[in-house]
């Protein structure tokens, strides 16, 4: 298996919904990472998992909550956000935290209403 | 820290013409180089990475880059183009501790018929 899934691909919420989004490899990879991409721009790092253990938190808020129950599983719990959340979040994952490239699920479309 | 800069916004190339994507980085030491490729609403799929060692490196899809020191770059190329290679295309830079990897801007490619 040499893909990272996501689920849902589509999901509309209301500004006071909790949801999550959900990630899954079986490629062994122990890094894990969360991305927000918005229409015609880069993806931006939002959390990195290394060994099922925060490593990064680029400074997101807190309506924002990773969680990696094993290394096999990423999950974003959302609560409370805001239209300006809609944006297409990727879920990514490698051997190692950084160097040695990632492999990208296809993403969740999120709009917020 | 580390950056990446594509100059190029969007480029159009006739079909079977040849092609080549910049790409500028700015970076203390030898970094870590990748190019993705995005179609719209998907995931990125990697086409080729530069750790060290041979400076010309293949990818998938018949895509090549060149790593220059001295110019800071890593310029992506094909000698011809395909209408199916339409898409959004993205540098990356990792710094060695390789606890993340930055994106640039995007340079989006059109293929005239």
């Amino acid at each position: 298996d040499t893909e990272v899934t996501q689920t849902p691909k589509h999901l509309v919420m209301g500004m006071t919904n909790k949801k999550s989004l959900k990630c899954e490899q079986h490629m062994g990879h122990r890094a894990m990472y969360w991305y927000k991409q918005k229409a015609k721009k880069p993806p931006e790092l939002m959390f990195v998992y290394s060994y099922e253990k925060l490593s990064i938190n680029e400074s997101v808020p807190s309506r924002f909550s990773p969680e990696c129950p094993n290394s096999s599983l990423l999950n974003l719990h959302l609560h409370a956000l805001q239209p300006e959340d809609s944006a297409l979040y990727l879920c990514a994952s490698s051997q190692r935290q950084g160097a040695s490239g990632y492999t990208f699920g296809s993403g969740t479309r999120l709009t917020v209403v | 820290a580390q950056s990446v800069t594509q100059p190029d916004i969007h480029i159009t190339v006739s079909e079977g013409a040849s092609l080549e994507l910049r790409c500028n980085y700015s970076y203390g030491a030898t970094p870590y180089l990748f190019w993705y490729v995005q179609s719209p609403g998907q995931g990125l799929q990697l086409l080729l990475k530069y750790f060290s060692g041979d400076t010309l490196v293949q990818g998938i899809k018949g895509f090549e880059a060149e790593f220059k020191r001295s110019q800071s770059s890593f310029n992506l190329r094909k000698p011809s183009v395909h209408w199916s290679d339409a898409a959004e295309y993205f540098c990356a830079v990792g710094d060695s501790s390789a606890s993340k990897i930055i994106f640039g801007s995007g340079t989006r490619l059109s293929i005239r018929p």
